[in-house]
C-alpha cells in the first residue's frame, strides 16, 4: 500500500528558531500533499494544501509567512515553522493521496507525524 | 455549515461488539471515511463508503445512509489493541475531508 514517510518524528527547539519537517511519498507520486496540525484531544486541522510546482493553498487563519511550504518534487513536501513560539507546539501530520490512482476520493495516507515542542 | 457528531468516548469489553455512530452535515458529499488513531500517532485508514449499505472488512464493518447523513463503524471480537480514537470523516463537494474530534474507544479486559 501507499506509504508516506515523515521526518523527524519529534523535535524540540528554542523559541525564535526555525524547524523543517519533511514529508515523502515512498512508493507513489503525490501532486498534492496536505499538512495538518492537531492539538491534544482535538480534531485534525487542515493548515494548507501543498501543490507540486506551485504555491501552497493556506486555510483561513494560517500564516503563510510563518508556515512555509515547499513542494519541489512529486515525492517531497516540506513544512518550515519559522520563528517558532511555544504556542506552535503541536502534532504536525502530513498526508497524501496516491496520485497514480488519480481519484479525488482515494483515501488519504498519513505520515507518522512530528511532535514539535518549542521551549 | 459543515458538522460531524460522534460520541466523545465509549467503553467496551474485550471480545464484545461495539458500534460507533456518526451523523454529519456537509456541503455536498463524496463519500465518508473512517480512520483509527492511536494516542500520539497519525490516523490510519479503515474504510470508505460512498454508496448506501454495509461494507465489511474483517472484524470491522462500516455502514452508510446518505439520506439520513448517518454512518456507523462496527467492531467485532474486540481486542485490547483496538483501544484508540475512531474518526468519521465525510468528504464534501470539493473533495475536502471534514474532521471531527473522533470517538475515544476504551477496551476493558
Amino acid at each position: 500500500g501507499a506509504v508516506v514517510s515523515q521526518h523527524p518524528s519529534w523535535v524540540i527547539c528554542k523559541s525564535g528558531t526555525s524547524v523543517k519537517i519533511e514529508c515523502r511519498s515512498l512508493d507513489f507520486q503525490a501532486t498534492t500533499m496536505f499538512w495538518y496540525r492537531q492539538f491534544p484531544k482535538q480534531s485534525l486541522m487542515l493548515m494548507a494544501t501543498s501543490n507540486e510546482g506551485s504555491k501552497a493553498t493556506y486555510e483561513q487563519g494560517v500564516e503563510k509567512d510563518k508556515f512555509l511550504i515547499n513542494h519541489a518534487s512529486l515525492t517531497l513536501s516540506t513544512l518550515t515553522v519559522t520563528s517558532a513560539h511555544p504556542e506552535d507546539s503541536s502534532f504536525y501530520i502530513c498526508s497524501a493521496r496516491d496520485g497514480d490512482r488519480g481519484a479525488d476520493n482515494s483515501p488519504l495516507h498519513f505520515g507518522n507525524g512530528t511532535r514539535l515542542t518549542v521551549t | 455549515g459543515q458538522n460531524i457528531d460522534q460520541p466523545t468516548e465509549m467503553t467496551a469489553t474485550e471480545g464484545a461488539i461495539v458500534q460507533i455512530n456518526c451523523t454529519y452535515q456537509t456541503s455536498g458529499f463524496n463519500g465518508l471515511f473512517w480512520y483509527q488513531q492511536h494516542a500520539g500517532e497519525a490516523p490510519t485508514f479503515l474504510s470508505y463508503n460512498v454508496l448506501d449499505g454495509l461494507e465489511e472488512k474483517g472484524r470491522f464493518s462500516s455502514f452508510l445512509s446518505r439520506s439520513k447523513g448517518y454512518s456507523y463503524l462496527l467492531l467485532k471480537e474486540l481486542q485490547m489493541k483496538d483501544s484508540a480514537s475512531y474518526l468519521c470523516a465525510p468528504m464534501d463537494s470539493n473533495y475536502q475531508l471534514i474532521w471531527g474530534a473522533g470517538t475515544k474507544l476504551i477496551i476493558k479486559p
